[in-house]
């Protein structure tokens, strides 16, 4: 069973620029959860998505946004990109995201804003 | 919110046990501890989860104390590729399930 994808592996943007990443969970799996992580913040709640409703959000600003697809499929947006969002995004996946279910990662996104 | 409190480094030997403690003392009764782990600029690897009862897997096995405030995660036979940042989570209910982060502890596991 393949794992969860998120592509692309790396990508460099430059201050104002918007971004897109994606991630192909577990097959069967119709949670999508993404985290961003920095060396000063650590692992912080983006948002969670489930049946292409978004769930539950995190303390982000509203330039942080994602949908899902039908096929569980997901996709976040930064718009208007700043130093600060430099991160290492990170998509999990899991069943139906209940509260004893296994989260499994990607390998994750790392974004360079310059 | 339920928090975690873990030491923020350890050393073991390799093929020693390591034995990583993990404080959560406002954890609520219906939610559970997770431990991962993160190798560098990798996304974090499952490990083990429970409520009330000890769990063991293939991976590792996790002591929970009948009060449920504190944790210990095992790894029974160290070895070097075991050295990441291991995180012990509380799944919070009352946030529809999302994984609250603490700093985790790096064990570093040496020859």
């Amino acid at each position: 069973k393949a794992g969860v994808t998120q592509t692309p592996r790396y990508l460099i943007k430059t201050r104002g620029q918007q971004v897109t990443l994606s991630c192909s969970p577990i097959s069967g799996h119709r949670s999508v959860s993404w985290y961003q992580q920095t060396p000063g913040q650590g692992l912080q709640f983006l948002f969670e998505y489930f049946s292409e409703t978004q769930r539950n959000k995190g303390n982000f600003p509203g330039r942080f946004s994602g949908r899902q697809f039908s096929n569980s499929r997901s996709e976040m947006n930064v718009s208007t990109l700043e130093l600060g969002d430099s991160a290492l995004y990170l998509c999990a996946s899991s069943l139906v995201g209940n509260l004893g279910e296994k989260l499994f990662f990607g390998s994750g996104t790392q974004l360079s804003v310059l | 919110d339920a928090k975690t409190t873990q030491p923020p480094s350890m050393d073991c030997a390799e093929g020693r046990a390591a034995n990583l403690p993990c404080n959560h003392s406002t954890i609520s009764g219906n939610e559970y501890v997770y431990w991962y782990r993160q190798i560098h600029s990798q996304g974090p690897q499952y490990i083990i989860h429970g409520l009330k009862n000890n769990e063991t897997n293939e991976m590792a096995s996790l002591i929970i104390t009948e009060d449920r405030k504190s944790s210990t995660l095992i790894l029974p036979h160290a070895t070097l590729r075991d050295t990441a940042v291991y995180y012990c989570i509380v799944r919070v209910k009352n946030s529809n399930y999302q994984l609250i982060w603490g700093a985790g502890t790096k064990l570093i596991i040496k020859p």
